[in-house]
């Protein structure tokens, strides 16, 4: 079955360390993955994405990574802040018919950053 | 601009009462999404519409009615709701493209209570 999950519910990292979120997916056809951040009362914010064609992908602090062989994502926080602190959800972009899209989200991981 | 609007930000009604959630999105997407998120869980996508007709429907119960006017505006009629309806509603938008695997981008969400 689609099925996106985390290993870690929960991850306390000390500020000024680099924090690593993990993601399964289940589906092997899925070629769009993304990242999403969700501070309390907020919807989720788009942080970044990767195509099936890359394993690797930067943004500002973050970094995406992507292991098609072992169906695994990660999300990389370089410097993490206390403004990081969030629950991340890793998301499965599944094409739906073609047009539309359908989002299959993980399980969320709580990111606690201790100052 | 990345920004998806919702209205009212807090809701609370009884369980005969009739009530409409907003959202609204100035970005030229031709796709727009409700999802449903509980406290602690992921979002689930109730419907998705895609040039102002419904494309998806996850099952919805019935007293959740969807309605896109215009390709800015989403809107989600509430009647004879249930307590277990109580959650954070999510409006979303996205490009709709041949590839189907465009970034959706998430409004802040409406809390809502049903009494």
């Amino acid at each position: 079955g689609e099925s996106v999950g985390l290993h870690l519910p929960t991850l306390s990292v000390q500020e000024g360390d680099n924090s690593i979120i993990n993601c399964a997916y289940s589906n092997s056809a899925s070629d769009y993955f993304i990242w999403y951040k969700q501070e309390s009362g907020k919807g989720p914010q788009f942080i970044i994405d990767i195509r099936s064609n890359m394993d690797k992908r930067q943004g500002q602090r973050v970094t995406v990574l992507l292991n098609k062989t072992v169906k695994h994502l990660s999300l990389q926080i370089a410097a993490t802040q206390p403004g990081d602190s969030a629950v991340y959800f890793c998301a499965e972009n599944i094409g739906y018919g073609g047009a539309t899209n359908k989002l299959i989200f993980g399980t969320g991981t709580l990111l606690a950053v201790q100052p | 601009d990345t920004e998806v609007t919702q209205t009212p930000k807090h809701l609370v009604m009884g369980m005969t009462n009739k009530k409409s959630l907003k959202c609204e999105q100035h970005m030229g997407h031709r796709a727009m999404y409700w999802y449903k998120q509980k406290a602690k869980k992921p979002p689930e996508l109730m419907f998705v519409y895609s040039y102002e007709k419904l494309s998806i429907n996850e099952s919805v119960p019935s007293r959740f009615s969807p309605e896109c006017p215009n390709s800015s505006l989403l809107n989600l009629h509430l009647h004879a709701l249930q307590p277990e309806d109580s959650a954070l509603y999510l409006c979303a938008s996205s490009q709709v493209a041949a590839a189907g695997k465009e970034t959706q981008y998430f409004g802040p969400g409406t809390r809502l209570l049903v009494l």
